[in-house]
């Protein structure tokens, strides 16, 4: 069964905004992973927050975790045309070491 | 050079044909997978592999029968295939048996017609 969904399923912005969407999850996990993927490309690993973090910064990059609502937040500041790709949120649930498991993802388009 | 290579990029094919893509990596790693997104863009898990040794095989087909000669390289055999099978398949790899960073491929785009 899918394990994580991201909200929303796409969203479009000018360039220089702000881009946040939203990742739940239904079990406990060991961590979980931000992924960017450009049309046509493999995933690219963007960032990583363990079970026991609730913030983490990375460049633009900033991500919360909320265990009691077992929910993530992914920002991306200043957003520029490149940041356009689909971004996908990623588990390693507790009960299934060695499992990722991925939404569906967010589409993001950046307009100049 | 490409950390993760697999082969080939479009695969066109009939019906109840078999085919094999294939994976390669130059980091070292001790792990690859096999990962298939579908049309909606989910991407689910297949297999891994862990120096060789098959860890997870999910509920997937035995027309699926992936083959690991050597922990730098995994492939992926398909027999029999269904229109079904149509998916882009992604090969990755990490360090560890914990899948705290994974390395994918650039993907196969399979089109069963």
């Amino acid at each position: 069964s899918q394990q994580g969904e991201e909200d929303p399923q796409a969203l479009s912005i000018q360039e220089g905004e702000n881009a946040t969407m939203n990742c739940s999850y239904k079990t406990s996990i060991n961590n979980l992973q931000w992924y960017r993927q450009n049309s046509g490309r493999g995933l690219v690993h963007l960032i990583l927050i363990r079970s026991n973090e609730r913030e983490k910064h990375s460049g633009r990059l900033r991500v919360t975790l909320d265990t009691s609502k077992k929910s993530s937040s992914l920002l991306i500041t200043a957003s520029r045309a490149a940041d356009t790709a689909s971004y996908f949120c990623a588990t390693e649930q507790t009960d299934s070491w060695g499992k990722l498991q991925f939404g569906a993802g967010t589409q993001v388009v950046v307009t100049p | 050079d490409t950390a993760v290579s697999q082969t080939p990029k479009y695969l066109v094919t009939q019906m109840g044909n078999d085919k094999s893509i294939k994976c390669e990596q130059n980091l070292g790693h001790d792990t690859m997978y096999w990962y298939k997104q579908d049309s909606k863009k989910f991407l689910k898990i297949m297999f891994s592999y862990n120096n060789k040794e098959l860890i997870i095989n999910e509920t997937v087909p035995n027309r699926f029968s992936p083959k690991s000669p050597d922990k730098a390289h995994l492939n992926l055999h398909i027999n029999s295939l269904e229109l079904g099978d149509s998916a882009v398949y992604f090969c990755a790899s990490s360090h560890t048996g914990s899948p705290e960073k994974l390395f994918f491929g650039s993907g196969t785009q399979l089109s069963v017609l």
